[in-house]
């Protein structure tokens, strides 16, 4: 049983453009959630996706945006990169609050 | 507002010794307390869960951690460390009325031989 999938592992962008990260969450989880992890710090939450749509957001700006799809995978899109979105995406998924979540290895963001 | 916080940013034990690592925690009701580790370049891996059963809870790998409400405490024990420990361990407590988590700042536990 795959757990939590994401992709690309690394990516390098330079700032003002545009990214997209992806997650395939683990089999039967319905809720999606994105953390940025800055070097050297813990996770600090994006937002959460259930049901396609977005239920929670944490203090992020409007550059970061989501989508949640049919089969619960998710997106992450950040527009006009900056350099201080240099970071660990992490991606979880959930079936309830009890259970706990399943992290994926995470997404290298390198913006240059 | 619900928080936690890790004591100690570093670590260090020799391998078979004990491994304590504290954690305090802040919540205006009983709280969903979590710690996660993270090797190098890896994402976070479930160690253990309390949510309101058991106060002393056992994780995988060895390692134990006991739910103290007059202490506000959640601290993570291991008996013996082993070289393979050596990582960050974040302790996490989960927003009931979000469902997000939130993490501590994470403490780099160093085994040497």
């Amino acid at each position: 049983d795959a757990g939590v999938t994401q992709s690309p592992t690394h990516l390098i962008k330079t700032r003002g453009q545009q990214v997209t990260l992806r997650c395939s969450p683990k089999s039967g989880h319905d809720t999606v959630s994105w953390y940025q992890q800055a070097l050297g710090q813990g996770p600090q939450f994006i937002f959460q996706y259930y049901e396609e749509e977005e239920r929670q957001r944490g203090n992020f700006p409007d550059r970061f945006s989501g989508h949640q799809f049919p089969n619960y995978s998710s997106e992450l899109n950040v527009n006009a990169l900056l350099l201080g979105d240099s970071a660990l995406y992490l991606c979880a998924s959930s079936l309830d609050r009890v259970s706990g979540y399943t992290f994926g290895s995470g997404t290298r963001l390198t913006v240059v | 507002a619900q928080s936690v916080t890790q004591l100690d940013s570093h670590v260090s034990v020799s391998e078979g010794t004990p491994v304590l690592l504290r954690c305090n925690y802040s919540s205006s009701y009983s709280p969903s307390l979590f710690w996660y580790v993270q090797h190098p370049n890896k994402g976070l891996q479930l160690l253990l869960k309390y949510t309101s059963a058991a106060t002393l809870v056992k994780g995988i790998n060895g390692f134990e951690a006991e739910f103290k409400k007059s202490e506000t405490s959640f601290h993570l024990t291991k008996p013996s460390a082993h070289m393979s420990d050596a990582a960050e361990y974040f302790c996490v407590v989960s927003d009931l009325s979000t469902d997000k988590l939130i993490f501590g700042t994470g403490t780099r536990l160093q085994v040497f031989p």
